[in-house]
């Protein structure tokens, strides 16, 4: 079946480091992947998505290429900043067996000081 | 424009009790699901449907029942609440394949 492996946090990052969260997957088919982001005591926001190999996709400032040789989504942001502080899901979906149902990885923390 | 709401966003229930965690959309998305957020588990589906009066099971069904009578609501029915079903829930809709899921703000339910 379909799953997805993202590296384990907390990460704890300084203001305007560079962030790196590693999510790889495994599918049937050619599926979808997303980024999610969860603030404190908040609901999920989706962050960013790709439909197809070789996309990439970007929202403030984070960034993800769907590489499917390597079956990566790999998220990146140049500078963070306080407020990046969330959680983050990679997810998987949209394969024609499953097109609704998202597979999520457990989740990364991070944390961003001053 | 209100997405996805969900009802009581906290909630406490003994153990042997029954309660129903509301969802509505006002989006006419077709496709709606409920996810259970655990930590260091990421989110797992419990049921979805795909239009009104079409329901079926995702990965954690257990103790969970769903109805889909109308495009708008989908609530989720806990018919005999267990420590276990502690979690965090997430209800969500779609309009259709290859759109993006909009997620409610959770519903955070205790069961001692």
């Amino acid at each position: 079946g379909n799953s997805v492996t993202q590296m384990e946090g907390p990460v704890t990052l300084s203001e305007e480091a560079f962030l790196t969260i590693n999510c790889t997957y495994t599918a049937t088919g050619y599926p979808s992947l997303f980024w999610y982001v969860q603030y404190p005591g908040e609901g999920l926001q989706l962050l960013l998505k790709a439909t197809k190999a070789d996309d990439k996709g970007s929202n403030k400032g984070f960034e993800a290429t769907y590489r499917k040789e390597t079956t990566s989504f790999h998220l990146e942001k140049g500078s963070v900043q306080v407020s990046d502080s969330a959680v983050y899901f990679c997810a998987l979906g949209g394969t024609t067996d499953s097109w609704g149902k998202l597979q999520f990885g457990a989740g990364t923390q991070v944390v961003v000081t001053p | 424009n209100a997405g996805v709401t969900q009802t009581p966003k906290f909630q406490v229930l003994k153990t042997g009790q029954s309660m129903t965690l509301q969802c509505a959309q006002d989006m006419n998305h077709e496709y709606m699901s409920w996810y259970r957020q655990d930590p260091g588990m990421g989110l797992r589906l419990i049921h979805y449907s795909v239009g009104a009066g079409i329901t079926d099971q995702g990965e954690v069904p257990n103790g969970y029942n769903v109805s889909r009578s109308t495009t708008e609501d989908f609530p989720l029915r806990l018919l005999s609440a267990a420590p276990s079903q502690t979690s965090v829930y997430f209800c969500a809709s779609m309009k259709g394949f290859g759109n993006t899921i909009y997620f409610g703000e959770g519903s955070w339910l205790t069961v001692v």
